[in-house]
């Protein structure tokens, strides 16, 4: 069965540097999304991605964070200058286009970062 | 401001005892809900979805989900809880009428299963 692959699985960063988080969703789909979940709490929407463009972002999702498709098969969300509240479990989903609202969910990135 | 309340932060039963799982939302218009499950240190893996029709929807695992709009909620059941369901659960939303299709989700509720 197709799954949505993250890696690395587990990040740890110092305070200010750049991270990528990356992603591979399921081949054929359209739409591409980041959540985050900070540990012991909700699971909360950052960014969705279609047709090579973002088509909604949260509050949260500010100027420190960018996503990119850089090729066919890759999806990548980029923290500019981490901060200690960046440290959460991110989550990289993907739907198809019939089937637009069953996202399907990656493992999942744990971003601690120190 | 639409919202997705799980009212209970932790549940535990014993083995083989019937478990339900609350999930209220609050949309203008009837959403697209779902239910989730996450076991430690896992990723989140769809167990049941609702967008029309039949109001009682069935799962992986044997959980089963009804749609009651009248109450605005969407309650997780499963008729006899095994030790492996132990894990949390999220109930999401997703609003088919704003052009968007980002989930909220609700703050989840902790399974515990006690042998």
């Amino acid at each position: 069965e197709p799954e949505v692959t993250q890696t690395p699985s587990h990040q740890v960063t110092q305070m200010g540097q750049e991270v990528i988080l990356r992603c591979v969703p399921i081949s054929n789909h359209l739409y591409f999304y980041w959540y985050r979940q900070i540990l012991g709490q909700k699971v909360e929407f950052l960014v969705s991605f279609y047709n090579n463009e973002i088509s909604e972002k949260s509050e949260i999702f500010d100027d420190q964070f960018s996503v990119e498709r850089p090729d066919g098969s890759n999806f990548t969300l980029k923290i500019r200058s981490t901060k200690l509240e960046d440290s959460a479990m991110y989550f990289c989903a993907s739907s198809g286009q019939i089937k637009y609202y069953e996202q399907y969910f990656g493992p999942g990135t744990r971003l601690t970062v120190t | 401001a639409q919202s997705v309340t799980q009212p209970d932060i932790h549940i535990t039963v014993s083995e083989g005892a019937s478990l339900e799982l609350r999930c209220n939302y609050s949309y203008g218009a009837t959403p697209y809900l779902f239910w989730y499950v996450q076991s430690p240190g896992q990723g989140l893996q769809l167990l049941l979805k609702y967008f029309s029709g039949d109001t009682l929807v069935q799962g992986i695992k044997g959980f089963e989900a009804e749609f009651k709009r009248s109450q605005s909620s969407f309650n997780l059941r499963k008729p006899s809880v095994h030790w492996s369901d132990a894990a949390e659960y999220f109930c999401a939303v997703a609003n088919p009428t704003s052009g968007t299709y980002k989930y909220i989700f609700g703050t989840g509720t902790r399974l515990k299963v006690l042998a």
